[in-house]
């Protein structure tokens, strides 16, 4: 079962504009991962931010986690029209298990 | 990190016939894989864990007879869809753990069509 949810599940930007994605999950977990897809493809690797840690940063991307109240959040920062994409969250729990949010498909307009 | 491939990358098959997925790690030994069922505009679904030398483990509402698991070597996992219907038309995704790290590395997914 899906045990992340995230919002919003569309986002349109103009080149440009920071965006920001949120995710929340129900259980205890080890980290939270962040991926992208684009369509039709294999989901690519963004970020690990693990459950004692509260915010991480690569490049022009940063993650915040807040196990109390069991949401994270993606930020995207200057976005590229290359940036289009599905971005998913996922939690890991045990034995490297994931389990994936929803999705939020975002559009960046040049 | 870890690069994973999968073969095919696309098939088209008959409604009742068998279709064989591959997913090859191609540069580190993968005890553990994971197989994972995505329908059009839809989130990952956790099908079943591939475990090198034993049985695999199936997500609850995943039928083990349908979806035949095989991990025999550590660079190899098939996953075999039997007796193929249009339901089981889906983008079928791979990954494996990468070394000393909790990062999934995926392959580039199989789109199944059955007619």
């Amino acid at each position: 079962s899906q045990q992340g949810e995230e919002d919003p599940q569309a986002l349109s930007i103009q080149e440009g504009e920071n965006a920001t994605m949120n995710c929340s999950y129900k259980t205890s977990i080890n980290n939270l991962q962040w991926y992208r897809q684009n369509s039709g493809r294999g989901l690519v690797h963004l970020i690990l931010i693990r459950s004692n840690e509260r915010e991480k940063h690569s490049g022009r991307l940063r993650v915040t986690l807040d196990t109390s109240k069991k949401s994270s959040s993606l930020l995207i920062t200057a976005s590229r029209a290359a940036d289009t994409a599905s971005y998913f969250c996922a939690t890991e729990t045990s034995g490297s298990r994931l389990t994936f949010g929803e999705g939020t498909q975002l559009t960046v307009n040049p | 990190g870890a690069v994973v491939s999968q073969h095919p990358s696309r098939v088209i098959c008959k409604s009742g016939t068998s279709v064989k997925i591959e997913c090859r790690s191609l540069d580190f030994q993968a005890t553990t894989m994971f197989w994972y069922r995505q329908f059009p505009k839809q989130s990952l679904m956790l099908m079943a864990t591939s475990n090198e030398g034993s049985k695999a483990t199936y997500e609850q509402g995943v039928e083990k007879d349908k979806f035949l698991i095989n991990h025999a070597s550590l660079t190899l996992s098939t996953l075999t869809v039997t007796s193929a219907h249009p339901e089981d038309s889906s983008f079928y995704i791979c990954s494996t753990v990468g070394r000393g790290d909790y990062t999934q590395y995926f392959g580039p997914g199989t789109r199944l069509t059955v007619l």
